[in-house]
Formats: structure tokens, C-alpha cells, sequence
């Protein structure tokens, strides 16, 4: 079954550069998630996106942004990137299921060291 | 947001049964218990979630208790690859919001 395709796997930036992580959802899954997991942390929720349109918003500080395009696909821009950026970061998608309950499937994550 | 209570760390023999508790008395009637895991630096995995009902898959089994203050997610035969961060999740607003997890750990 297909999943969550995230790219690139791995990133090296140095502190204020920029860096732009994406998120392919499963196929006929219209709502994405973004979290960020530090070092020996669990993950946080940083944003979400339904149908094109951000749905909620976490932690996600102001100098991350995100979209999702036309075909569902996210992207997550991170600018003036600071040491502390480093960590995995995942993206999930779920289906509207209508039921009220929302599975979401993971992505393997994007590793983002910041030198 | 209701909030989890889950032991830290639990160990478990290879082909015995695994049994993890949650604790979430602050619940509300219409909020789900999603069970997800996290092998060491994979993306976390969705096992199973529930409202009242007890439920089954291939890879667990959920018991919610009748008042639906605690519940918990049985893996019936525990293999090695079955070590990892179990996560008790009570979904609102549909973002999941992880606490503090269970490690468990399978010993041959």
C-alpha cells in the first residue's frame, strides 16, 4: 500500500540559511500534519491542512511556514534556521472519514541538522 | 485537551501477551483513545483507537473501561519488533498531542 513520501530524508543546513521539507499524502487523503520531534523528545504538532486551507496550528514558530498545494501535496519552509531547529520532522496524512475519528499515517521524517 | 497517564517503561517476554494501561478520567463523551507507536526514530505507527466500544485488529486489541476513564491496548503475542514507545492518545481537534509514552521492551 502506498504511504506517506517525504523528501528529502536527510538535510544539512547551516544556522540562517533556509530549508524547505515535503510532504506527498497518501493518495485520496485530503488533511496533512506536520510535527517536530527533538532529540530524545516526543513528537510536537506544529500545523495541519484540510483541503488547502491550514485547519490548526501548534508550536510552530514564526519563521516556519507551511502550504499544501492543489494536489495535497505540503511543504513546510523553515527561514533564519537556528541550532535548535535540529530534529525529525514528520508529516501524516488522514482520509475524511466523516465518523469523527481520524487515523493519520506517518511519514519516515526528514532529519534536519542545523551547523 | 484530556490528558494521559501511562506507566514510563514495561517489559515483556517474547510470545507473551503485552498489556500497556491508560489512564484518561478527564475524557469527553465524543473523544476517541488513539494508540500509536514509535520504533526508534521511525515515524509513529497507528495501532488502533476506540470510543466505547472494545475493539480488534491485526495488531491489537483496546479495552475501554465502561466509564471510559482508563483503557488498555493489549498485543496478544509480543514479538521483538514489537519494542518500542506506545503512545495513549486522546484525539480533539484532530491533531494528536503525545505525552510521555511507555517503552516497552520485549526480551527473547
Amino acid at each position: 500500500a502506498a504511504g506517506v513520501i517525504q523528501s528529502p530524508r536527510h538535510l544539512i543546513k547551516e544556522k540562517r540559511e533556509t530549508a524547505t521539507l515535503k510532504c506527498y499524502p497518501i493518495p485520496r487523503h485530503d488533511t496533512v500534519y506536520w510535527y517536530q520531534q527533538g532529540p530524545g523528545q516526543d513528537p510536537q504538532f506544529l500545523i495541519s491542512f484540510y483541503e488547502k486551507m491550514q485547519s490548526d496550528k501548534g508550536s510552530i514558530p514564526d519563521r516556519f511556514s507551511a502550504q499544501q498545494f492543489s494536489d495535497y501535496h505540503s511543504e513546510l519552509n523553515m527561514s533564519s534556521l537556528e541550532l535548535g531547529d535540529s530534529a525529525l520532522y514528520f508529516c501524516a496524512s488522514s482520509p475524511n472519514t466523516g465518523t469523527g475519528s481520524y487515523e493519520q499515517y506517518f511519514g519516515p521524517g526528514t532529519r534536519l541538522t542545523v551547523t | 485537551d484530556a490528558k494521559t497517564t501511562q506507566p514510563p517503561s514495561m517489559d515483556c517476554a517474547e510470545g507473551r501477551a503485552a498489556n500497556l494501561p491508560c489512564n484518561h478520567s478527564t475524557i469527553s463523551g465524543n473523544e476517541y483513545v488513539y494508540w500509536y507507536r514509535q520504533i526508534h526514530s521511525q515515524g509513529p505507527q497507528y495501532i488502533i483507537h476506540g470510543l466505547k466500544n472494545n475493539e480488534t485488529n491485526e495488531m491489537a486489541s483496546l479495552i475501554i473501561t465502561e466509564d471510559r476513564k482508563s483503557s488498555t491496548l493489549i498485543l496478544p503475542h509480543a514479538t521483538l519488533r514489537d519494542t518500542a514507545v506506545y503512545y495513549c492518545i486522546v484525539l480533539n481537534d484532530y491533531k494528536l498531542s503525545f505525552g510521555a509514552g511507555t517503552t516497552v521492551t520485549v526480551r527473547a
